[in-house]
């Protein structure tokens, strides 16, 4: 089945302890992303990777880190969260293609930061 | 940076009604994107349309895209509540691999 799989899917730590959420696809797709929700303002992109090892900011990169040594990886790094990071967020990824191709999504991560 | 308002914010009503939500762009349209994003799961693409005046139907749902390609429209005919969740519209203006969404609107409908 094709998914996009995130971990974990709740997640409350405190304020400086550094975390990693996980992304993976299993759809060869190059595009992946990282998204933020938050209420009002829907869904801001934090960071987006064209390819293994090509990364780029997104609108909201502040306090985050991303890698992508694997295609079918792209994980998300809080160095020291603090609770403005508390957030919904969701892995995204979609082909490289002509024209606009759908995301598909992960179930999302709901991150408290106390 | 791209800015896509929707409207209404929010939106209940009752089975069997119909409505219109909406999507404006600062700036004209790559190609728009609507989602629907159901409680505690990602946003899941509904349609895309790319031409200006395009029309597209799904089912008891129909998307409009503006002629200038700076609005959109979805309808709903005879809403169910299996249609309640986020609608949400997203543009690629700067770039495939950079989505804008809007603000999103929220349904319920309530049985």
């Amino acid at each position: 089945e094709a998914q996009v799989t995130q971990n974990p899917r709740y997640l409350i730590t405190v304020t400086g302890k550094k975390l990693t959420v996980t992304c993976s696809q299993n759809m060869n797709h190059e595009y992946m992303s990282w998204y933020r929700q938050d209420p009002g303002l829907g869904l801001r992109q934090i960071y987006y990777s064209m390819n293994v090892e090509v990364t780029d900011k997104g609108d909201v990169p502040e306090g985050y880190k991303v890698s992508r040594k694997e295609k079918r990886n792209f994980p998300l790094i809080l160095e020291s969260p603090s609770p403005n990071q508390t957030s919904l967020y969701f892995c995204a990824s979609r082909l490289k293609r002509a024209g606009n191709t759908e995301a598909f999504f992960g179930q999302g991560t709901r991150l408290t930061v106390v | 940076t791209q800015l896509l308002e929707q409207s209404p914010q929010f939106l209940s009503i009752q089975e069997g009604e119909n409505l219109t939500v909406y999507c404006n762009s600062s700036s004209v349209f790559s190609s728009l994107q609507w989602y629907r994003q159901e409680p505690g799961e990602g946003p899941v693409l509904l349609v895309t349309v790319v031409t200006g005046g395009e029309v597209k139907k799904l089912k008891r749902l129909t998307f409009q895209f503006g002629d200038a390609r700076k609005d959109s429209s979805l309808h709903i005919t005879a809403a169910q509540p299996g249609d309640t969740g986020l609608y949400l519209c997203a543009d690629s203006a700067g770039g495939y691999q950079k989505v804008t969404f809007g603000t999103g609107t929220k349904l319920q409908v309530i049985p």
